[in-house]
């Protein structure tokens, strides 16, 4: 079975900053997917960033980036220039490739953007 | 992306009723429908997993005489918490994928139900 784990429950950055919210996840399947997802107050996930773990490099989305260590099984994501809107849950989720899109998602990290 | 919608967003009900959740696809043809369990700062739970014209595959612990899924069409899956109780009060949430997003690795979430039982 696959777990994904994350370590922070709580983190703060300061406005126009950058944070990283870890995420390691364990699984013995070689073709897969990661995601990162924010659920803001109103409980609307949002697919913030999705790498495939065939690809060495590390996918993009504009102040997201994530940084895919694949034999050490961790997937961190980088907020660069933090704005107030980010502040939001924020959940690190595995999907086995082929497997009917069974996601599976880590605990969370509540991510606060101080102004 | 892809639509996903799901009716009611909120709902209260009385100890020992049933209660309805509905999960639409909008603009493609849900093959794969799941449902998650979201308790206050909590993650999400998969509850089950349905496929359009089969029965549900329920994940170990669910009960699942208490919530019945129906996926009939390709375009709606429903929730029904039946003889709810208090402690089945939580934020009830499906997610939809089709045949093409089977290949990429996509899933599209609906915008989440809230359930209280009085």
């Amino acid at each position: 079975a696959q777990t994904v784990t994350q370590s922070q429950p709580e983190m703060s950055v300061q406005e126009a900053e950058t944070v990283t919210l870890s995420c390691t996840y364990d699984t013995s399947e070689n073709n897969y997917y990661l995601f990162w997802y924010k659920q803001p107050p109103s409980r609307q996930m949002i697919l913030v960033i999705r790498q495939e773990a065939y690809k060495q490099q590390n996918a993009t989305e504009n102040r997201f980036s994530v940084n895919f260590q694949k034999a050490a099984k961790s997937f961190s994501l980088k907020i660069s220039d933090s704005q107030l809107g980010d502040t939001a849950m924020y959940f690190c989720a595995f999907m086995k490739h082929g497997d009917n899109n069974d996601m599976r998602f880590g605990a969370g990290t509540r991510l606060t953007v101080k102004p | 992306g892809a639509v996903v919608s799901q009716h009611p967003s909120w709902v209260i009900c009385k100890s020992g009723t049933s209660v309805k959740i509905e999960c639409r696809s909008l603009d493609f043809q849900a093959t794969t429908m799941f449902w998650y369990r979201q308790f206050p700062k909590q993650s999400l739970m998969l509850m089950a997993t349905s496929n359009e014209g089969s029965k549900a595959t329920y994940e170990q612990g669910v009960e699942k005489d208490k919530f019945l899924i129906n996926h009939a069409s390709l375009t709606l899956s429903t929730l029904t918490v039946t003889s709810a109780h208090p402690e089945d009060s939580s934020f009830y949430i499906c997610s939809a994928t089709g045949l093409a997003a089977t290949y990429t690795g996509e899933l599209f979430f609906g915008e989440g139900s809230r359930l209280t039982v009085l």
